[in-house]
């Protein structure tokens, strides 16, 4: 199964909002809301961000919030803070007892 | 503090093998499902293996399947990744990765979320 299409890049200045996509097939995005959102900073583990395309773990700032439209799901993320550029994963169910990440989208706080 | 420490990572000639840990602290281990997920060099993330809470549901990606065997210790909260018949595809930094929650009213199962993620352990084969 390929890996969901996501921008390699995205940038905004600090304040300022930035949306991320995320787009796979009537196979996994589209099928199921079990999209979920990594934030990956150089060097570090992931972080869960957003599950089930909306929902915030607690200690997730409101600033990031989650959709999702047919086979592609985005990631907002307003208000930028500089602790915000990173790198940022999808994820989802892919059916069949399967797993795939998206191509991952560098954040640059400008 | 919720912890998972990985262990077990090192090079290895392809073809061969390797054992991975992954020491769990700071919640209830039996309570909860558990995964391996792996990021090659400078690469996303591949997710590799889901092990119940119980252990009776495991599943495994395609491209490990037959390769990788996931266990796991509930009494010494515990879990760990045997690897055989290493190739260079292999070579990858191995996550220790907590399941948030599952949904258990879809057959099979599904996780929700991987919601806590140990620092990881390098893997790298050589061939």
């Amino acid at each position: 199964q390929s890996a969901l299409t996501q921008p390699p890049s995205a940038s905004g200045s600090p304040g300022q909002s930035v949306t991320i996509s995320c787009t796979g097939t009537s196979s996994d995005v589209g099928a199921y809301n079990y999209v979920s959102w990594y934030q990956q900073h150089p060097g570090k583990a992931p972080k869960l961000m957003l599950y089930e395309v909306t929902r915030r773990p607690s200690g997730v700032p409101d600033r990031f919030s989650g959709s999702k439209s047919g086979n592609t799901a985005s990631l907002t993320v307003s208000g930028l803070q500089a602790e915000d550029e990173a790198d940022y994963y999808c994820s989802s169910y892919a059916g069949s007892k399967n797993y795939i990440f998206g191509t991952g989208t560098k954040v640059t706080v400008l | 503090e919720v912890q998972l420490v990985e262990s077990g990572g090192g090079l290895v000639k392809s073809g061969g093998s390797l054992r991975l840990s992954c020491a769990a602290s700071g919640f209830s281990f039996t309570s909860y499902d558990m995964n391996w997920v792996r990021q090659a060099p400078g690469k996303g993330l591949e997710w590799v293996s889901w092990i119940s809470s119980s252990t009776n549901y495991i599943y495994y990606a395609d491209s490990v399947k037959g390769r990788f065997t996931i266990s796991r210790d509930n009494a010494k909260n515990s879990l760990f990744l045997q690897m055989n018949s290493l190739t260079a595809e292999d070579t990858a930094v191995y996550f220790c990765v907590r399941a948030g929650s599952t949904n258990w009213n879809r057959n099979p199962p599904v996780l929700l979320s991987f919601d806590v993620w140990g620092q990881g352990t390098m893997v790298a084969v050589s061939s």
